[in-house]
């Protein structure tokens, strides 16, 4: 158990419908990370927060967006879902803000778009 | 560009037939490779950290080392429980600790 927390666990949706996806970084940790991962990319970084603040912007469609709360909990809404957004999306974080923390993983969340 | 690439992409293994997982990477300014295992439909679990050229980690049955160039990580007689996918990333230098990540090798040890 990394200590990272994800839910939901699962999610079948519609296309064209929106969800949020949920993410309690480990106790300490400052920065949260999101990442995509599909079968023909691989693991693809999305964003970053580091204590509320967004840190660094990777292939994040202008669908999605998220925030990081005062508590340090973070949330990735993806809306206008197409069924290409079907993929496991995970959760990281970190201690600080940059290079040289070891990140963690959450479990993700399995979204399907029907 | 920075960019990772892994090969071979799957490795069948007898068990305890020991074996090496490359990592090959082009980075501005490497800060940190990392390995991570990762199991179906679960998170990558931390295994290893390397920062600079020449260092080597260990736990249990891995070994990871680390030149200017590629990372190889060093599977000694492993056990079926070994098989998973094995993912390398680079954190780069700047102010973001994102990680770029090959796309893995996926490994299979046969009892």
């Amino acid at each position: 158990d990394s200590g990272v927390t994800q839910t939901p666990k699962h999610l079948i949706t519609a296309t064209g419908q929106r969800v949020t996806l949920r993410c309690s970084p480990r106790s300490g940790d400052l920065s949260v990370y999101w990442y995509q991962q599909s079968l023909d990319q691989g693991l693809q970084f999305l964003i970053q927060y580091y204590n509320g603040e967004e840190r660094a912007k990777g292939n994040i469609l202008e669908r999605f967006s998220a925030q990081q709360f005062p508590d340090l909990h973070s949330e990735l809404n993806l809306s206008s879902l197409e069924l290409g957004d079907s993929a496991l999306y995970f959760c990281a974080s970190s201690i600080g803000d940059f290079s040289g923390n070891t990140i963690y993983f959450g479990e993700g969340s399995w979204l399907t778009v029907v | 560009e920075d960019q990772v690439t892994q090969s071979p992409e799957a490795l069948r293994l007898q068990e305890g037939e020991s074996s090496s997982l490359n990592c090959s990477y082009t980075v501005s300014g490497l800060r940190g490779l990392f390995w991570y295992r990762q199991d179906p439909g679960k998170g990558p679990e931390f295994l290893f950290t390397l920062y600079s050229a020449g260092e080597e980690k260990e736990k249990e049955r891995l070994k990871a080392t680390l030149t200017k160039k590629e990372s190889f990580l060093h599977i000694t007689a492993p056990k079926p429980e070994d098989s998973a996918t094995y993912l390398c990333a680079v954190q780069a230098s700047g102010n973001t600790g994102k990680l770029i990540f090959g796309q893995g090798t996926t490994l299979q040890v046969k009892p």
